[in-house]
């Protein structure tokens, strides 16, 4: 069974700073993988989505994601935090074929000034 | 456009009461509709997924169950709540499998 390890329940920056949050799957198949973003007392917006095209995968708001086979990762980066990106991000993983995403334990971003 | 509304936005309830939580979503055809519950410190955990009216797939054993009776409903019911049952739970909706999900904007349940 699919599944995703968010390495950090919680990451802090520096505004300015580099933003690197892990993401590992386990998958039999090739995935799909996603990061999700959810701000304080909302639902979850989705930032970005690999479906095996370019393992270099742009996002919105400046993130982007890289997937590494052999490395079973799909961290997510933004090369210079805003204030604006404290939130918590989820990592989700779907096998091709399947109606569900599974749902990593997600990290909580903080941003200080 | 599409649009998901769920309601209500909070919700206190006492143990041993029954839950209703609704969704629906306007502006698509036959949505694959999700709920997911989420607890402090476990992300989100799929409780259920439809595919079609119903239809309801069940992810995890528990106090709760789901119903679709209309192509763009969902609806999350207990019969009789437990402590445990407290969470953020957020409806979701995809036009295809492995497509983005969209998210309502969730439901914050207390059971006291």
């Amino acid at each position: 069974a699919q599944s995703v390890t968010q390495l950090g329940s919680h990451v802090s920056v520096s505004e300015g700073a580099l933003v690197l949050l892990r993401c590992n799957y386990s998958s039999s198949v090739p995935p799909y993988l996603f990061w999700y973003v959810q701000y304080p007392n909302q639902g979850l917006q989705l930032l970005l989505k690999y479906t095996s095209a370019a393992t270099l995968v742009k996002g919105i708001n400046g993130f982007e994601a890289e997937f590494k086979k052999s490395e079973t990762s799909f961290h997510l980066t933004k090369p210079s935090a805003h204030m604006s990106d404290a939130a918590e991000y989820f990592c989700a993983v779907s096998d091709l074929g399947t109606d569900k995403l599974i749902f990593g334990t997600g990290t909580r971003l903080q941003v200080f000034p | 456009s599409q649009t998901i509304h769920q309601w209500p936005a909070t919700l206190v309830q006492p143990v041993g009461s029954p839950l209703s939580l609704e969704c629906t979503v306007e502006g698509t055809s036959n949505p694959n509709l999700y709920w997911y519950r989420q607890a402090a410190g476990r992300g989100l955990q799929l409780l259920f997924y439809s595919v079609g009216i119903g239809q309801i797939s069940s992810e995890v054993p528990q106090n709760l169950s789901a119903s679709r009776p209309q192509d763009r409903q969902f609806i999350l019911s207990s019969k009789k709540l437990l402590l445990s049952d407290s969470g953020f739970y957020l409806c979701a909706w995809s036009v295809w499998t492995n497509e983005k999900l969209f998210f309502g904007s969730g439901t914050q349940l207390s059971v006291l």
